[in-house]
């Protein structure tokens, strides 16, 4: 079984610009959690999707936005980008409720802001 | 909101000796995930603990969940190189999401 995807892997974008990464979840995984992850403050929670429908978000500001397409692939967008943003992205698969099943997390996208 | 720590942030050990984590919630939580993420990787699934007092065991790993449910602790024997990396905590956050933990960073010295 394949594994979760993510494209690109890495990103080198300037200030003002907006992003958008992609995630492929293993096949029959319903739910697609992004996360954020600096040396600073660790890995943080973005947004979880589950049947096309946000679950539950985190404590980002709107400029982070994502979504999910009915084959559970799912992209998420940043825009008016800040170098606060250069970070690795992380996206997780799971069954089902990320809160109670294994989390498969895909190789992430480094995303550099100049 | 949900209060995670982890204790030690950082450890290093000889090949061979033991080694432990912990992690400790505000809240009681009804349930607890850890992952292990080598450098330059993704965070790997180890286990998922679920009740109170639960002990599970993967080779050389041993998983404890708190009495009360409020910590949980990783305890490696005989580290390898290859137990090198960070070991996160997750604790589901009133079933909205995971809160995952600053982590541990494992240094193994042959």
């Amino acid at each position: 079984k394949a594994g979760v995807t993510q494209t690109p892997r890495y990103l080198i974008k300037t200030r003002g610009q907006q992003v958008t990464l992609s995630c492929s979840p293993i096949s029959g995984h319903r739910s697609v959690s992004w996360y954020q992850q600096t040396p600073g403050q660790g890995l943080q929670f973005l947004f979880e999707y589950f049947s096309e429908t946000q679950r539950n978000k985190g404590n980002f500001p709107g400029r982070f936005s994502g979504r999910q397409f009915s084959n559970s692939r799912s992209e998420m967008n940043v825009s008016t980008l800040e170098l606060g943003d250069s970070a690795l992205y992380l996206c997780a698969s799971s069954f089902g409720s990320s809160s109670y099943n294994e989390q498969f997390f895909g190789p992430g996208t480094r995303l550099t802001v100049l | 909101g949900q209060q995670v720590m982890q204790i030690p942030q950082y450890q290093h050990v000889q090949e061979g000796e033991d080694f432990t984590t912990y992690c400790n919630s505000s809240t009681t939580l009804s349930n607890i995930q850890w992952y292990k993420q080598r450098p330059g990787g993704h965070p790997v699934f180890l286990i998922q603990l679920v009740k109170s007092g639960e002990v599970k065991k993967q080779k050389r790993l041993t998983f404890q969940f708190g009495e009360a449910k409020k910590n949980s602790s990783l305890h490696i024997t005989a580290t390898q190189t290859t137990d090198v990396g960070t070991y996160f905590c997750a604790v589901d956050n009133y079933g909205q999401n995971f809160v995952f933990g600053p982590g541990t960073r494992l240094s193994v010295l042959p």
